[in-house]
């Protein structure tokens, strides 16, 4: 059911540094996996995919991890910058018989401090 | 090439009144989908819908709550009898086929009194 009255999990890293932001997805039959980005007021943004054939994927400046054994899944963002300050949402995609959905993570907070 | 737009971006009612949200799909995307957002949390499904079908309302209240995409114009998601535990950010995503990412709207933020 719905977390009512919880506050997000903060990251809070240094203008520069590397952050890892981790997310653990529930379904073993997922089959396609996205980060999104979503910033205060504003719609979640998509930042980048991976399928469940691939266990790593790389972007510009981001890369995302996959690991179905502990399914497990990270977005590594290089050289963190304060436009990065966001919420991060990961979402698997779980194959249903009535269409494909996605199901989102409770996300987690990046703050950059300069 | 806009992106997904959805009106009015804020939406005060009173309690009982009806509220209606529209979302305009990306152009050449024939899929939305509706989610909706409370504070400090996560996104959760409500409803999938593509040109003039339902396909997959399961995320979405039994009672009060209908969404429909007709052949033209926008999604509507419509919610009727507000209550104050309706008060959220409600936002539709559109994607070119299932499966494939989706991209967001900027939302509609209700807030019933």
């Amino acid at each position: 059911g719905e977390s009512v009255g919880l506050h997000l999990p903060t990251l809070s890293v240094q203008e520069g540094d590397n952050s890892i932001i981790n997310c653990a997805y529930s379904n073993s039959a997922s089959d396609y996996f996205i980060w999104y980005k979503q910033e205060s007021g504003k719609g979640p943004q998509f930042i980048i995919d991976i399928r469940s054939n691939m266990d790593k994927r790389q972007g510009q400046r981001v890369t995302v991890l996959l690991n179905k054994t502990v399914k497990h899944l990270s977005l590594q963002i290089a050289a963190t910058q304060p436009g990065d300050s966001a919420v991060y949402f990961c979402a698997e995609n779980i194959p249903n018989n009535a269409g494909n959905m996605l199901t989102f993570g409770g996300g987690t907070r990046l703050m950059v401090k300069p | 090439n806009a992106g997904v737009m959805q009106n009015p971006r804020h939406l005060v009612r009173r309690r009982g009144q009806e509220a209606r949200l529209r979302c305009s799909p990306m152009k050449g995307h024939s899929h939305v989908y509706w989610y909706r957002q409370l504070p400090e949390e996560g996104l959760k499904f409500m409803v999938y819908l593509q040109k003039e079908n339902i396909i997959d309302e399961s995320g979405m209240p039994k009672e009060r709550f209908s969404a429909e995409f007709p052949k033209e114009g926008p999604s509507i998601l419509r919610i009727q009898q507000v209550v104050r535990g309706d008060s959220a950010a409600y936002f539709c995503a559109s994607s070119p086929a299932r499966g494939r990412e989706q991209f967001f709207g900027p939302g509609t933020r209700l807030t019933v009194l």
